[in-house]
């Protein structure tokens, strides 16, 4: 099964907000709650920043949060700050054949 | 603390095999389902493998299925991942990692380098 569509690229000054899309299909991000994001810095782990579409773990910022529509997910990113500029994937379950798939990652730009 | 840490990656031709572990610390190892998850070089992430609390349960991504075993010792703290007839397109780094329920990884270890050349 294909890969989750992702943007190759987003920016946004300092401040500012900024949205990553995720499409996939109704066999996995439209047909389950089970959307995560993950933020990635160079040479380091994932780290997970929203799960169950828009769950935030303890510790991540409020200023991300997640949400979906349909097929497509979106993590959206206020007040951006410098730290903020990684790599972003996403994720959903996509059944007991394929079970987990990313998406191929945004790269996020802090001007 | 809760952490992570994988070890068994190196150079190897295709076609051999190669034998991941991953150790677990800082929490009730046995009460987790775990994950492989593999970064080809400047690409993007790619589930491997997962395995159930007590290793009854296990389920492969098509590109290994048949290749790859996952496997886990609660009484050791230790999951695995055994690679036979690697091939070049298996190069890549290799987490282990915590679901945390929703099918999302919460914890990950920094990962081990596989590289397949002759």
């Amino acid at each position: 099964q294909s890969a989750l569509t992702q943007p190759p690229s987003a920016s946004g000054s300092p401040g500012q907000s900024v949205t990553i899309s995720c499409t996939g299909t109704s066999s996995d991000v439209g047909g389950y709650n089970y959307v995560s994001w993950y933020q990635q810095h160079p040479g380091k782990a994932p780290k997970l920043m929203i799960y169950g579409v828009s769950k935030r773990p303890s510790g991540v910022p409020d200023r991300f949060s997640g949400s979906k529509s349909g097929n497509t997910a979106s993590l959206t990113v206020s007040g951006l700050q410098a730290e903020d500029e990684a790599e972003y994937y996403c994720s959903s379950y996509a059944g007991s054949n394929n079970f987990v798939l990313f998406g191929g990652g945004t790269k996020l730009t802090v001007l | 603390q809760v952490q992570l840490v994988e070890s068994g990656g190196g150079v190897v031709q295709p076609g051999r095999s190669l034998r991941l572990s991953c150790a677990a610390s800082g929490f009730t190892f046995s009460s987790y389902v775990m994950y492989w998850v593999r970064q080809a070089p400047g690409k993007g992430l790619e589930w491997v493998a997962l395995i159930s609390y007590d290793g009854s349960n296990k389920f492969y991504a098509d590109s290994v299925k048949g290749r790859f075993t996952i496997s886990r010792d609660n009484s050791k703290n230790t999951l695995y991942l055994q690679m036979n007839s690697l091939r070049a397109e298996d190069t890549a780094v290799f987490h282990c990692a915590r679901e945390r329920g929703y099918y999302a990884l919460d914890i990950w270890g920094q990962g081990t380098m596989v590289t397949v050349s002759s």
